[in-house]
C-alpha cells in the first residue's frame, strides 16, 4: 500500500521561505503531487514531480528524490494568503487512484 | 478551464434518509471521477473511483451499499448516501480527471457539507 508522512504544522513569517517535507512508502511509484487547501475550501493543484529534481512554478517549487522516497514543497516570499493546509499526494492501486498525506498546516504570521 | 461543480454545497438531513450529491465537470470530459470524505482537521480519504460507464471501485472499508456512486456520463457522477446517520456527517468532495491531463493532477469540486441530525 501507500503511506506518506508530513509535519503536522509549520509556522513562518511573511516574506520568509518555508519548506514542507514529505516522505512516502509506495508499492510502485507514479509521481508526487502537492495540493493546497484553505479552510472550508477544495484542494487546488500546485505541482507534480514524476522525475527527480526541482519543478518551479512562480513562488512555489517542488523537489523529488525517488531514491530517498522524499520530496518537498518550497514556498518563497510567503504571504498571509499562503496560510493553508498543504498535502503531498501519490498514486495508489497501480496508478488508478490518489492517496493523500496527512497534511501540513502552514500559518504565516505578520 | 477544468472547472468542476458540486451540488448542493451544503445539506442537512434527518437520520435514516438518503441524500444525493452531484458532481459535474463543466468544461471537459471526465473519464475518471473520485469521491473523497474529509473530517474536520483531517486529510482527504478516498472513498471510491469511478470511470464513466463502469461500476465504481470502492476503497477498503467503504460500504458500497451505503454510498452509491453512479458515473453515467462523461460530465456527471453522483454519490448517494443511503440511510444516513450522524456519523456520516462530513465534508464530501469530488474530483475529476480527463484526457491529456497531467498524471498527478485532478480537479476538485467545491465540496458538499453534509450534516445528519
Amino acid at each position: 500500500g501507500q503511506s506518506l508522512e508530513q509535519p503536522s504544522e509549520v509556522t513562518a513569517v511573511e516574506g520568509a521561505i518555508v519548506q514542507i517535507n514529505c516522505t512516502y512508502q509506495t508499492s510502485g511509484f507514479y509521481g508526487l503531487s502537492w495540493y493546497q487547501q484553505h479552510d472550508g475550501g477544495a484542494p487546488t493543484f500546485l505541482s507534480y514531480n514524476a522525475l527527480d529534481g526541482l519543478e518551479e512554478t512562480g513562488r512555489f517549487s517542488s523537489f523529488l528524490s525517488r531514491s530517498d522516497s522524499y520530496g518537498y514543497l518550497l514556498l518563497q516570499e510567503l504571504q498571509m494568503k499562503d496560510s493553508a493546509s498543504y498535502f503531498c499526494v501519490t498514486r495508489g492501486n497501480y496508478g488508478q487512484n490518489f492517496v493523500f498525506g496527512p497534511g501540513t498546516r502552514l500559518s504565516v504570521l505578520p | 478551464g477544468a472547472v468542476v461543480s458540486q451540488h448542493p454545497s451544503w445539506v442537512i438531513c434527518k437520520s435514516g434518509t438518503s441524500v444525493k450529491i452531484e458532481c459535474r465537470s463543466l468544461d471537459f470530459q471526465a473519464t475518471t471521477m473520485f469521491w473523497y470524505r474529509q473530517f474536520p482537521k483531517q486529510s482527504l480519504m478516498l472513498m471510491a473511483t469511478s470511470n464513466e460507464g463502469s461500476k465504481a471501485t470502492y476503497e477498503q472499508g467503504v460500504e458500497k451499499d451505503k454510498f452509491l456512486i453512479n458515473h453515467a456520463s462523461l460530465t456527471l457522477s453522483t454519490l448517494t448516501v443511503t440511510s444516513a446517520h450522524p456519523e456520516d456527517s462530513s465534508f464530501y468532495i469530488c474530483s475529476a480527471r480527463g484526457f491529456g491531463q497531467a498524471l498527478g493532477q485532478q480537479y476538485f469540486g467545491p465540496g458538499t457539507r453534509l450534516t445528519v441530525t
